[in-house]
């Protein structure tokens, strides 16, 4: 079945970075513009940023430009989320996303990873 | 850029209606159709339940109805039922490749 699973997530010192990744299954990752959403704890959703289904274009949020880079690999059905400079305020649940329509990077979210917390605590 | 404006809570009564509503601005909500809303429940991850203003995925209960008007999109869920209690979020393009959620929106089933 479609299925997005994200893992990397943890507990990191401020400052420090970290990787996320996210493994697609069950549909052809290679046509859908991936995006990673983020929760901090009592918050609302925020989104992050987005990646073209062929990776030669990448959008973020205001607020994660500098500090986080998004890739992905078509080759193994995987999406990664590098964040760098790592403050309290990055404490949250991250979820990748797959956007509603093949081919396009600018609208729903239709499946979702279960989430990977990451902790930043000193 | 600020999140789309939505109330903190909504309460209803089993089998009633409720609206949520979501407030942006002419950049965002008011210039695309690009308006989707997510249903929430406490450790679990979003569910799609309305994209492009309107439109239902496969599988999703017609009680899910989303519309917009100007600036600002709702979703009104009919016959309230007590698994419908969780927290609401929209969603909008914001332009430039980027799209903005709201607040988000607790429903309450009294």
């Amino acid at each position: 079945q479609v299925q997005l699973v994200e893992s990397g997530g943890g507990v990191v010192q401020p400052g420090r970075s970290l990787r996320l990744s996210c493994a697609a299954s069950g549909f052809s990752f290679s046509e859908y513009g991936m995006h990673w959403v983020r929760q901090a704890p009592g918050k609302g959703l925020e989104w992050m940023a987005v990646i073209w289904y062929d990776g030669t274009n990448k959008q973020y949020a205001a607020s994660m430009k500098g500090r986080f880079t998004l890739s992905r690999d078509n080759s193994k059905n995987m999406l990664y989320l590098q964040m760098n400079s790592l403050t309290a305020e990055d404490t949250a649940v991250y979820y990748c996303a797959r956007s509603h329509r093949a081919w396009s990077s600018q609208d729903a979210f239709d499946v979702w990873g279960q989430g990977t917390m990451v902790t930043v605590s000193s | 850029q600020s999140a789309l404006t939505q109330f903190a809570s909504v309460s209803g009564s089993p089998g009633q209606s409720i609206t949520i509503s979501c407030t942006g601005t002419s950049s965002d909500v008011g210039s695309y159709d690009v308006v989707s809303w997510y249903q929430k429940h406490p450790g679990k991850a979003p569910k799609l339940l309305v994209y492009e203003v309107s439109k239902r995925p496969s599988g999703i209960s017609n009680r899910f109805t989303g519309s917009k008007s100007g600036n600002t999109a709702s979703l009104t869920i009919s016959g309230l039922q007590a698994e419908d209690e969780a927290d609401y979020y929209c969603c909008s393009y914001a332009g430039s490749g980027t799209l903005i959620f709201g607040g988000g929106t607790k429903v309450t089933v009294l």
